[in-house]
Order: C-alpha cells, then structure tokens, then sequence
C-alpha cells in the first residue's frame, strides 16, 4: 500500500496568516491526490482533487501544488470558518490511503 | 444532488454482527465503485474496503478481512457492509463513499459502537 505521511498535525495560526500542509506519498502518485476539510461531526468534503483542481464552490484561498511524491495545501488567508482537520488521499493504486490529518485552528 | 444515506449502526456486543447500508441517489449508481472507510473516535480516517461498479472486484483492509464483507445492489442503489465477529476496536463512525478519486463524495457516516 501507498503511505501518505502528513504534517504538521496541528496547527494554530491567526485570521488572515498563510497555512501551509505538506503531504508526502512513499511511490510516485503522479497527480493522484486529494484534499479534504472535515469539520468536527461532519463528512471529509473534497476541496481539492488532481493535485491542484478546486472543487466547484470550494472558496479560491484554498490552493493545493505538487506531483510526484511531494505536496503541498495552503489557505492563503485564514478564516474562522476554516477551522477544520485537512487530509491528503492518494487515489494513484488501490486501497486508496490518507494521511494523518492536519488540525487547523486559530490561534 | 448526490445523496449517500448510511444507516444500520448501533451498539452490539463484541462478537456480534451487523449489517451497515448506504443508499445512493443523484447519479448513476452502477457507474461507480464505492468505499466504506470509518473513523474511531478523536482518529483519522481509515479505508476498509472497496467494490467496483459491477461487483466484480472487492478489496478490504487487513484489520478487516475475513471478518467484513462488502457487497452492493445496482437495482436498489445501496451498498452494504456486512461486519461480523466485532471488536471494541472497529468502533468508529462508517462512511460510504463513492470513487475516492475526482469525483468523491462522502455520506455523512453511522456510528457503530462495540461494547459489552
């Protein structure tokens, strides 16, 4: 199985900062990567599919990079509302995998 | 609108058996494979198994082989997780999910509890 290794897993940082989350895949995943926001008691909902495609609704300070192994999420601007845990998945092989998660929340 | 409605949770001692269904509604059902992935409590989420749209192909995660089966209904739109032989350890939150790829879409999850 494909390991995604995530970090940091929390952060805290001010309204209007710049976040970032790096996620980093064990084999070549091309551009195979989702990420995903899950607030506390809710379904993960796709933000970012293909590396660096925003989903349909999904607020532009939301941005993902990266191809290969190495990756990267960012908020360009934090707000209240993104309060939230963050999730790379890889879908290059199955069993699709995640990983550990970013705790996000506002300092 | 995609719709994925889990149901079929709740607590069962360990040992026991339940049966998870997710009804889908708003796309074309047997187009695509489906997931189930849980979450324990204050965790991060864990895939368990997956069926492609015809049935025909099925994986499952180690900590659930032999013990889970999955199986889907393209007439009525549902898939099922049939969890049987449950440990205080799979208590988590069950989601269905659809295509873990571009197209992902999650239902908002059962909670199954295993105490005694």
């Amino acid at each position: 199985d494909i390991q995604m290794t995530q970090s940091p897993s929390s952060l805290s940082a001010s309204v209007g900062d710049r976040v970032t989350i790096t996620c980093q895949a064990s084999q070549d995943i091309i551009s195979y990567l989702n990420w995903y926001q899950q607030k506390l008691g809710k379904a993960p909902k796709l933000l970012i599919y293909g590396a660096s495609s925003l989903e349909t609704g999904v607020p532009s300070r939301f941005s993902g990079s990266g191809s290969g192994t190495d990756f990267t999420f960012t908020i360009s601007s934090l707000q209240p509302e993104d309060i939230a845990t963050y999730y790379c998945q890889q879908y290059r092989a199955l069993p699709a995998t995640f990983g550990g998660g970013t705790k996000v929340d506002i300092k | 609108e995609v719709q994925l409605v889990e149901s079929g949770g709740g607590l069962v001692q360990p040992g026991g058996s339940l049966r998870l269904s997710c009804e889908a509604s708003g796309f074309t059902f047997n187009f695509y494979g489906m997931n189930w992935v849980r979450q324990a409590p204050g965790k991060g989420l864990e895939w368990i198994s997956y069926i492609s749209s015809g049935g025909t192909t099925i994986y499952y995660a180690d900590s659930v082989k032999g013990r889970f089966t999955i199986s889907r209904d393209n007439v009525r739109n549902s898939v099922y997780l049939q969890m049987n032989s449950l440990r205080v350890e799979d208590t988590a939150m069950y989601f269905c999910a659809r295509e873990l790829d571009y197209e992902a879409y999650w239902g908002q999850g059962t909670l199954v509890t295993v105490s005694s």
